[in-house]
């Protein structure tokens, strides 16, 4: 069955960097991207970008462009997503799905949280 | 602000129909057919339930339907059940710079 598991909470001070992990499973990892989004407490979805596991290539949300950094390793399935200059806004719960025309498979979620 | 327009909350009584509106532009929503709808519970992941506007993927009930005309798309859930309660959310593929775009969220109230 395909299963998507994200690495676990993290704590952060405002301007760090963080990097949460998104290890596939029961499925071609190179036939489907892989989505990430997020969800700030109480809020709803936000989009964050999407990269070709097949190819490494990339799409950012404008508001993260410069600040994102979304990778794959094929040789073991695994999904990268890499946030730096944290502020105190990008608290939130990060989710990674695979994706073709649609998230149809997600993790669990990771919460990051950035506090001084 | 969302790119996409959701109401805020819809509410309807078990066994009931309701119909949940994502309204955008001809840059997404009107523009492809491209529309999905994501369940999620408190605290959990969401749930894909409608794709490429009118698919359910496979385990999602038959209750559950999409459509749309011109800029809007719709979900509509008939056979409320209280399992049903939950926040629904649309997203759209945009020609915009960002690949996709969600509403706003939409919280269903099974009274």
């Amino acid at each position: 069955q395909v299963q998507l598991v994200q690495s676990g909470a993290e704590v952060k001070k405002p301007g760090a960097s963080v990097k949460v992990s998104c290890k596939a499973s029961g499925y071609t990892f190179t036939s489907y991207g892989i989505s990430w989004v997020r969800q700030a407490p109480g809020q709803g979805l936000e989009w964050m970008g999407w990269i070709s596991a097949y190819n490494g290539n990339t799409n950012y949300a404008q508001k993260l462009q410069g600040r994102v950094t979304m990778t794959t390793d094929t040789s073991t399935s695994t999904a990268y997503m890499e946030l730096r200059s944290l502020r105190s806004d990008d608290t939130a719960v990060y989710y990674c799905a695979r994706y073709s025309s649609s998230s149809d498979y997600w993790g669990q979620g990771t919460l990051v949280t950035v506090s001084s | 602000q969302s790119a996409l327009t959701q109401p805020a909350s819809v509410s309807g009584s078990p066994g009931q129909s309701i119909t949940i509106s994502c309204t955008g532009t001809s840059s997404d929503v009107g523009g492809y057919n491209y529309v999905s709808w994501y369940q999620q519970h408190p605290g959990k992941a969401p749930k894909l339930m409608i794709y490429e506007v009118s698919n359910r993927p496979s385990g999602v009930p038959d209750r559950f339907s999409g459509s749309k005309s011109g800029n809007t798309a719709s979900l509509t859930i008939s056979g409320l059940q209280a399992e049903d309660e939950a926040d629904y959310y649309c997203s759209s593929y945009t020609s915009s710079s960002t690949l996709e775009v969600f509403g706003g969220g939409t919280k269903l109230t099974v009274l």
